[in-house]
């Protein structure tokens, strides 16, 4: 069965260090977003990504953020200079057309020291 | 700003009861609503899905309902096992403006089955 991949699944990082969080859709997947958990707190939106463009993004999602889709396969989300307040787990989704289901990653769990 | 609330938070039952979990949501322009089911450190994985137009959806031992007009969403789990320990949370997506699917999501009902 199809399923969203997501690498790696643990990342450490200094303060003031950036980081890129890799994801890989389900192949025939239109919509892709990124969501991130604090520990202890509900699932938030940060992007939405659709037709090689952003179309949806949360407060949450400044200029230290940034989305990309290099090839045809991956789904890429940057962090330019990560804050202590970034550590949290980062969940990849996709889906396909229409209003139907999101399915989502395993995951990364970002922890910055 | 639209809220979703999930209740109880937490809940401990014995293996084989029948339990409701509760999903309050303030906007009534939702498109659909998602229930997702969340292990201890991992992923979420999809457990139903119910469109704005219909008013339950069951898979197995698993019903949701939707009533858009009091906002309420419940899952209904039959027969619970200790496999279905879990962190259960509910998400929806809103009709229109420039949402392309964004869910906006609960706090979740932290689900205990003890043997």
């Amino acid at each position: 069965e199809p399923e969203v991949t997501q690498t790696p699944s643990h990342q450490v990082t200094q303060m003031g260090q950036e980081v890129i969080l890799r994801c890989v859709p389900i192949s025939n997947h239109l919509y892709f977003y990124w969501y991130r958990q604090i520990l202890g707190q509900k699932v938030e939106f940060l992007v939405s990504f659709y037709n090689n463009e952003i179309s949806e993004k949360s407060e949450i999602f400044d200029d230290q953020f940034s989305v990309e889709r290099p090839d045809g396969s991956n789904f890429t989300l940057k962090i330019r200079s990560t804050k202590l307040e970034d550590s949290a787990m980062y969940f990849c989704a996709s889906k396909g057309q229409g209003w139907n289901e999101q399915f989502f990653g395993p995951g990364t769990r970002l922890t910055v020291l | 700003k639209q809220e979703v609330t999930q209740i109880p938070a937490a809940l401990s039952v014995p293996e084989g009861e029948n339990l409701v979990l509760n999903c309050s949501f303030t906007d009534s322009a939702i498109y659909n609503l998602q229930w997702f089911r969340q292990d201890p450190g991992k992923g979420l994985t999809s457990l139903l899905l119910i469109q704005s137009s219909q008013r339950e959806q069951t898979s197995g031992r698993l019903n949701a309902s939707l009533d858009k007009s009091s906002g309420r969403s419940t899952l209904y789990i039959a027969a619970s096992q200790p496999g279905d320990s879990a962190t259960y949370l509910c998400a929806y997506v809103r009709i229109g403006g420039t949402s392309y699917g964004k869910l906006t999501f609960g706090q979740g009902t932290i689900l205990t089955v003890h043997p």
